[in-house]
C-alpha cells in the first residue's frame, strides 16, 4: 500500500527555521516525483515545487523560489520542505503528494497519493 | 501562461448534473487533473488524463477538454459530492505545475 506520512504539526516564532518531512512507503521512492503544496487558512491549493528523489532534480514555483528549500534523502525514502526564516505568512497546511507517472521524464500533473498534511503555525 | 481559472462557487440540485470548468492557455497542450477536497481532509484525485478515474472514484465523475477549457462533470450529484474541487496542470513551459483557484460545490 502506497503511503506518504508527514511529520507532525509545528508552532514556531517568526525568524525561526523549520524542516518538515514526508516519508514514502509501499513503492519505489526514487522513481516518482514528490511535490509540495501549500494551503493557507481558508484558501486554495498552491504548488510550491517538486523533487525527483532518484537524482534530486528539483523545480520550484516562481512564487516560492528562494523562499523554501526542497530536498530528499532516498536512503530513508523521505522528502523535506524547509524554511530558514519563517514569517507569519507561512502559516498554512502543507501537503506532500506523489506525481502519478513514474520516471524522471514524467510529463503529467496528477498527484495520486497525498500525505495527511502538516500544519505550520508561525506566531510571536 | 501561468494561470488556471475556476469559478469560485457552483451549486447543483441533488441528482442533477453539474459541470465545473477550468480555463488556461496551457490546457491547449496539457490535460487537467481534478481533485476533490472536503473540509479537514487532504485532496483526492478524481479525474486524470483524457478522462480517467482512479480506483474507487464513482463513474458519475467524468472529465473532458476543449481548447483552453477543461471540465469536470458530475452526473447525478450526491450530497457527499459537496466539496471544493481543484484543477491542476502544467504551465505552458511544462516545467512547472499549476492549481486552479478552486470551485466550491454546493449540493442543494
Amino acid at each position: 500500500e502506497v503511503q506518504l506520512v508527514q511529520s507532525g504539526a509545528e508552532v514556531k516564532k517568526p525568524g525561526e527555521s523549520l524542516k518538515i518531512s514526508c516519508k514514502g512507503s509501499g513503492y519505489s521512492f526514487t522513481s516518482y516525483w514528490i511535490g509540495w503544496v501549500r494551503q493557507m487558512p481558508g484558501k486554495g491549493l498552491e504548488w510550491m515545487g517538486i523533487i525527483y528523489p532518484g537524482d534530486s532534480d528539483t523545480r520550484y514555483s516562481p512564487s516560492f523560489q528562494g523562499q523554501v528549500t526542497i530536498s530528499a534523502d532516498k536512503s530513508i525514502s523521505t522528502a523535506y520542505l524547509q524554511w530558514s526564516s519563517l514569517k507569519a505568512s507561512d502559516t498554512a497546511m502543507y501537503y506532500c503528494a506523489r506525481l502519478a507517472e513514474a520516471g524522471a521524464a514524467a510529463g503529467t500533473s496528477d498527484f495520486d497519493y497525498w500525505g495527511q498534511g502538516t500544519l505550520v503555525t508561525v506566531s510571536s | 501562461s501561468s494561470e488556471l481559472t475556476q469559478d469560485p462557487a457552483v451549486s447543483v440540485a441533488l441528482g442533477q448534473t453539474v459541470r465545473i470548468t477550468c480555463q488556461g492557455d496551457s490546457l491547449r497542450s496539457y490535460y487537467a487533473s481534478w481533485y476533490q477536497q472536503k473540509p479537514g481532509q487532504a485532496p483526492v484525485l478524481v479525474i486524470y488524463g483524457k478522462n480517467n478515474r482512479p480506483s474507487g472514484i464513482p463513474d458519475r465523475f467524468s472529465g473532458s477538454s476543449s481548447g483552453n477549457t477543461a471540465s469536470l462533470t458530475i452526473t447525478g450529484a450526491q450530497a457527499e459530492d459537496e466539496a471544493d474541487y481543484y484543477c491542476n496542470s502544467r504551465d505552458s513551459s511544462g516545467n512547472h505545475l499549476l492549481f486552479g483557484g478552486g470551485t466550491k460545490l454546493t449540493v442543494l
